[in-house]
């Protein structure tokens, strides 16, 4: 069945690095990939999505590639602050699964001043 | 207003309860969706409904049942509650095309 596999954290960074987090999925037809974020004390919220392959999905200083060669979607920023310590699930939606969404199992990023 | 809401947003209860936790939305959307988040363990899938008549199990509905009494609403139930259910819940409802999903706030409940 369809997976999502993303990296284990918590990752922790100083405010202005560079943020990457990695994604793979496996899935036996074309989805929508996505990055969720949930915030403290929050629901998810949508951050980026990527429909088709070689899509780029942004948002607030965030990047993520539909790469399908490698089956990946890695989230990216350029310099983070603390304001993005939360924490992040990458996520895939199958048209083949009656548009289930698939979640990883969350990673934990905090930011520190 | 918010798009999805849950009630209550947070509850204690004891072993062998009944509990319903409630969801309604107005986004319009036919699909619903109940999510139970465990730490380290991600979101997983209770139920989901594709319409009013449609009801179907997700990877972890032992234990649960739902109602979708509406479009708009989406009934979460714990039949007799124990303490391994203490979680927090998400309702979310998703757009036809896309697959994108919108969340509720959760209900934490912690069973004792």
């Amino acid at each position: 069945g369809d997976s999502v596999t993303q990296m284990e954290g918590p990752v922790t960074l100083s405010e202005e690095a560079f943020l990457t987090i990695n994604c793979t999925y496996t899935a036996t037809g074309y989805p929508s990939l996505f990055w969720y974020v949930q915030y403290p004390g929050e629901g998810l919220q949508l951050l980026l999505k990527a429909t088709k392959a070689d899509d780029k999905g942004s948002n607030k200083g965030f990047e993520a590639t539909y790469r399908k060669e490698t089956t990946s979607f890695h989230l990216e920023k350029g310099s983070v602050q603390v304001s993005d310590s939360a924490v992040y699930f990458c996520a895939l939606s199958d048209r083949g699964g009656g548009f289930k969404t698939i979640f990883g199992a969350g990673t934990r990023l905090f930011v520190k001043a | 207003d918010a798009d999805v809401t849950q009630t209550p947003r947070n509850r204690i209860t004891k072993t062998g309860k009944r509990i319903m936790l409630e969801c309604s939305q107005t986004k319009g959307h036919d699909r619903m969706y109940w999510y139970r988040q465990d730490p380290g363990l991600g979101l997983r899938l209770i139920y989901y409904s594709f319409d009013v008549k449609d009801i179907n199990k997700g990877e972890i509905s032992d234990g649960y049942s739902v109602s979708r009494q509406a479009q708009a609403k989406f009934s979460l139930s714990l039949e007799s509650a124990i303490p391994n259910q203490t979680a927090l819940y998400f309702c979310a409802t998703s757009e036809p095309t896309s697959g994108e999903q919108f969340f509720g706030p959760g209900t934490r409940l912690t069973v004792l």
